[in-house]
């Protein structure tokens, strides 16, 4: 069964360092989100992705993210800058027309 | 604008029994789909069913089932004979303007703590 894949599972970053996320999505998806969910709360849109550009945000995607796709297969997200608030479990998503597939996340700790 | 409502925080079964967790929303685009997803102790987020707003019958995927009540904005997951492993975070999502082809995100409820006892 085709999957959406995240690298790494697990990243620890000093503040202020920038961070990118990586995953794959399921190669015939056309559409590409990242969400987070902060320990014990809501998932939280951040950005989703349709043809090669930005088709939605959320408050929380602010200048301090950004996201590419660079070479057709990768989906990354960026943060510049990290603060403490910004540990949570990342997740990357993609979709067809109706089914919406997560990948296993990447839990972010900023120390 | 899109809101899902999950009413129950946690719930208890026991085990092969069946339980229903409930979800309303609320949206006025008439074109829109529904899921449920399943989050284990481990984090990750498992897809379980999904139902779209023009589907003629509810939605089922093996042990669940979707008790979907258009007129009363009710999304309901039933899981039929509970399992241990089924002891889970489960979270009802909703994106609208299905049909449009956009991008639309998911918005999800707050959640629902499953304890299944043995």
């Amino acid at each position: 069964e085709p999957e959406v894949t995240q690298t790494p599972s697990h990243q620890v970053t000093q503040m202020g360092q920038e961070v990118i996320l990586r995953c794959v999505p399921i190669s015939n998806h056309l559409y590409f989100y990242w969400y987070r969910q902060i320990l014990g709360q809501k998932v939280e849109f951040l950005v989703s992705f349709y043809n090669n550009e930005i088709s939605e945000k959320s408050e929380i995607f602010d200048d301090q993210f950004s996201v590419e796709r660079p070479d057709g297969s990768n989906f990354t997200l960026k943060i510049r800058s990290t603060k403490l608030e910004d540990s949570a479990m990342y997740f990357c998503a993609s979709s067809g027309r109706t089914e919406a597939f997560f990948g296993q996340g990447t839990r972010l700790t900023v120390v | 604008a899109q809101k899902i409502t999950q009413t129950q925080p946690g719930m208890f079964v026991q085990e092969k029994e069946a339980v229903t967790l409930d979800c309303t929303y609320d949206t006025s685009d008439p074109s829109y789909g529904l899921f449920w997803y399943k989050q284990p102790s481990s984090g990750e987020m498992i897809f379980l069913i999904y139902q779209g707003s023009y589907d003629q019958q509810n939605a089922t995927e093996g042990r669940y089932s979707l008790n979907f009540q258009k007129a009363r904005k009710s999304a309901n997951l039933v899981i039929s004979a509970s399992q241990l492993g089924d002891s889970a975070m489960y979270f009802c999502a909703m994106r609208d303007s299905i049909s449009s082809g956009s991008a639309r995100q998911l918005t999800f409820g707050s959640g629902t703590q499953l304890t299944v006892l043995p």
